[in-house]
Parts: C-alpha cells; sequence; structure tokens
C-alpha cells in the first residue's frame, strides 16, 4: 500500500532558527513529490515538484530535496509569515495518476 | 484571473439532506479531483475526473455523487448516506493526468447541524 509519513506532526521554532521538515514514503512506484503551503481555512498553496532521487529546488527561504525514500523540506532563518502547515503528497499511478497526502507539519515561528 | 473558485465557503447540511458543493475553473485544465480533509489527517481522494463526461471513483466515495457535464465545472454532491460529512472539502484541477498535483480551490466547509 503507498503510505506517505510526514514528522514532525507539529514543530514551534524561534524566528532566524532553521529546521528540515520531513516526508518518508513507500510507493510502488513514484512518479513525483509534491510539497504544498496550507494556511488556515484555505487550499494548499503548490510549493514544488521533484522528480528523481538528487533533484534540489528552492524558493526564498525554502529548499526542498528528495531522495529514493524520503524528502526533506529545510526552512533557513524563517519568519513569523512561514508558519503554516506543510503537506507532502506523492504522485503514483492506480489506475490513473494519482496523489497520495501525508498528514501535514503544523509550523509555527515566533517571532 | 485564472483559478478555481469554490462555493460556498461555510455550508451547513441538517441530518438526512442533499447538498451540492460548486467547483469551476477558468485554466482550461482537463482534470479535476475533489478531496476531504479532516483535522490531522492528509487529503483523501474522493472523485476525479479526467475528462467531459466521464469521472472515477477515488478512495473514499461512498455517499457522495458529481457530474462533469461542462469542462468548466465540477460539483460534488454529499448525500444523506455519508454517515459523518462534517469536513473541509477542496476542489482542485491539472492540465492532465500527468500532472495531477496542480491548483485547488480555497475549500468549502462542511458542517452537519
Amino acid at each position: 500500500e503507498d503510505q506517505v509519513t510526514q514528522s514532525p506532526e507539529a514543530l514551534r521554532l524561534q524566528e532566524g532558527e532553521s529546521s528540515s521538515l520531513n516526508c518518508s514514503y513507500t510507493v510502488s512506484g513514484l512518479r513525483g513529490l509534491f510539497w504544498y503551503r496550507q494556511d488556515p481555512g484555505k487550499g494548499p498553496e503548490f510549493l514544488f515538484t521533484l522528480y528523481s532521487a538528487g533533484e534540489e529546488k528552492e524558493k526564498e527561504r525554502l529548499k526542498a530535496t528528495l531522495t529514493k525514500k524520503e524528502s526533506f523540506l529545510h526552512i533557513t532563518a524563517p519568519k513569523p509569515e512561514d508558519s503554516a502547515t506543510y503537506l507532502c503528497a506523492v504522485q503514483v499511478y492506480q489506475g490513473a495518476q494519482k496523489l497520495v497526502f501525508g498528514q501535514g507539519t503544523r509550523l509555527t515561528i515566533n517571532p | 484571473d485564472g483559478g478555481i473558485t469554490q462555493s460556498p465557503k461555510y455550508l451547513f447540511r441538517k441530518e438526512g439532506q442533499n447538498v451540492t458543493l460548486s467547483c469551476e475553473q477558468n485554466l482550461n485544465h482537463d482534470a479535476m479531483y475533489w478531496y476531504r480533509q479532516d483535522p490531522g489527517q492528509g487529503l483523501r481522494l474522493i472523485y476525479y475526473s479526467q475528462i467531459v463526461n466521464d469521472f472515477q471513483k477515488g478512495d473514499i466515495a461512498e455517499g457522495y455523487s458529481v457530474s462533469r457535464e461542462k469542462k468548466e465545472s465540477f460539483p460534488l454532491t454529499v448525500t444523506s448516506a455519508q454517515k459523518n460529512p462534517t469536513a473541509f472539502y477542496l476542489c482542485a484541477s491539472s492540465a492532465g493526468q500527468k500532472y495531477p498535483g496542480a491548483f485547488f480551490g480555497q475549500g468549502t466547509r462542511l458542517t452537519v447541524v
């Protein structure tokens, strides 16, 4: 069964304190891995897609990396506006292309 | 501006009542999806449609129905058969099945009263 597990469930950091969020997956055939940001009461906002091990992508204070078993979302010198839930999803083929989501990491950045 | 519009933002349903959630996109995307989100859980796929007049069940389709009569529209009906409908519902679209992880609407929060 295709599974995605994110850790930690919640993370509280001080402004400027860098850290990483983890997304580990067990899938029968990875077609792509997606990271989203979700603010309370809003829909997910697409951040990155990674397709192969070793690939990295950056956007402002965020950098996503991918290995054969997991992905990391590194956040460097975060600001309070980076507070959100970060969702990871893997693209798999189950009769059609689908996304399997992790449960998310709730990130809080204190000023 | 191109995007996905979900309405209403908040919806209240009485026991035994059917309700329909609207999802409209002007991105000219072929594929559309409905997900359900519960607190502390990942998004779960309810139904998806790859093309007009065609749709398939996702992982949790029981108690839900959809239609895809127009490319722009993919309404979701939550029927009285859905035992626990209180949740946050998200609609998404993508240019094709090859790229399922594209754009999401802002969601509809459904509450049973």
